[in-house]
C-alpha cells in the first residue's frame, strides 16, 4: 500500500511570495494533519482536516492555510513567506484523526526562503 | 499548557547496548504514545506506540513503558545496531476534540560500532 506521499520534496523561494505544497494520504484514509519541523523550534502542529472541514488549528500566522479534498489531498498555502518560514513541512495520514489513531508521515517538503 | 518533555538530546551507546529514552507530558486527557524515528532527509517513522490502558508494549527490540500516575512514558531499545542511530521523538495526544500531537524536542541517538 502507498504511502504518503508530499510533493514537492524541495523549494525555494523569495521573501514575500507564496507557496502552495500538496499531500496525498495512504489509500481509505480521511484526514490530514500540517506539521512545520524546525531545529528551533521542533514540531509544531499546523492544522488538521477529515472530509474537507479544518478540525482544529495550531498557533499560526493567518498567511498559513489549507484545504481538503473531496478525494482526502490536502493543500497548504503560505502568503507573503519570511525568512522564518523556512522549514521542513510535513503532512501525516490517519484513518480518521482520532486521538488514539496511529498517524503515517511523508517525507516532507523542505522549503527554504531567501 | 499542553507540553511533553524529552530527555536526552543526544544519547551515545555502543553497539550492542541498550537505550533508553525518557519522556513526561502534561496533558492528563493524552490517551495514545506514539514514538517516531526520523533519519537524515526523511520524514519521521512510527515505530512503536502504547494506548492508556495498557503498561507496557514490546516490538522485537523495541519496548515502550508508560506510567499514567507520573505521566511518564519511555522508549527502550535493546541489542542496539548502527541502523538504530537516529533521531527519535516522542509524541502524546492532545485532549480530546483537537485531533493532534504533541512531540517531545527529539533524541538523537548514536550507535558506536
Amino acid at each position: 500500500k502507498a504511502g504518503v506521499t508530499q510533493t514537492p520534496r524541495y523549494l525555494i523561494k523569495t521573501r514575500g511570495q507564496q507557496v502552495t505544497l500538496s499531500c496525498s494520504p495512504i489509500s481509505g484514509h480521511r484526514s490530514v494533519s500540517w506539521y512545520q519541523q524546525t531545529p528551533g523550534q521542533g514540531l509544531q502542529f499546523l492544522f488538521e482536516y477529515f472530509s474537507e472541514t479544518q478540525r482544529n488549528k495550531g498557533n499560526f500566522p493567518g498567511r498559513f492555510s489549507g484545504r481538503q479534498f473531496s478525494n482526502s489531498r490536502s493543500e497548504m498555502n503560505v502568503s507573503t513567506l519570511e525568512l522564518g518560514d523556512s522549514a521542513l513541512y510535513l503532512c501525516a495520514s490517519s484513518l480518521n484523526g482520532d486521538r488514539s489513531t496511529e498517524a503515517f508521515f511523508g517525507q516532507g517538503t523542505r522549503l527554504t526562503v531567501v | 499548557g499542553e507540553n511533553v518533555e524529552q530527555h536526552p538530546s543526544t544519547l551515545s551507546v555502543q553497539e550492542g547496548d541498550s537505550a533508553v529514552i525518557k519522556c513526561t507530558y502534561s496533558d492528563s486527557a493524552s490517551n495514545y504514545f506514539p514514538w517516531y524515528k526520523q533519519e537524515l532527509g526523511k520524514g519521521p517513522q512510527l515505530i512503536i506506540d502504547i494506548r492508556s490502558n495498557v503498561g507496557e508494549k514490546k516490538d522485537q527490540r523495541i519496548a515502550v513503558t508508560l506510567n499514567k500516575t507520573a505521566k511518564h512514558f519511555s522508549l527502550h531499545i535493546t541489542e542496539t545496531q548502527p541502523e538504530d542511530s537516529a533521531v527519535y521523538f516522542c509524541a502524546a495526544s492532545s485532549g480530546s476534540g483537537t485531533y493532534k500531537y504533541i512531540f517531545g524536542t527529539g533524541t538523537r541517538l548514536k550507535v558506536l560500532a
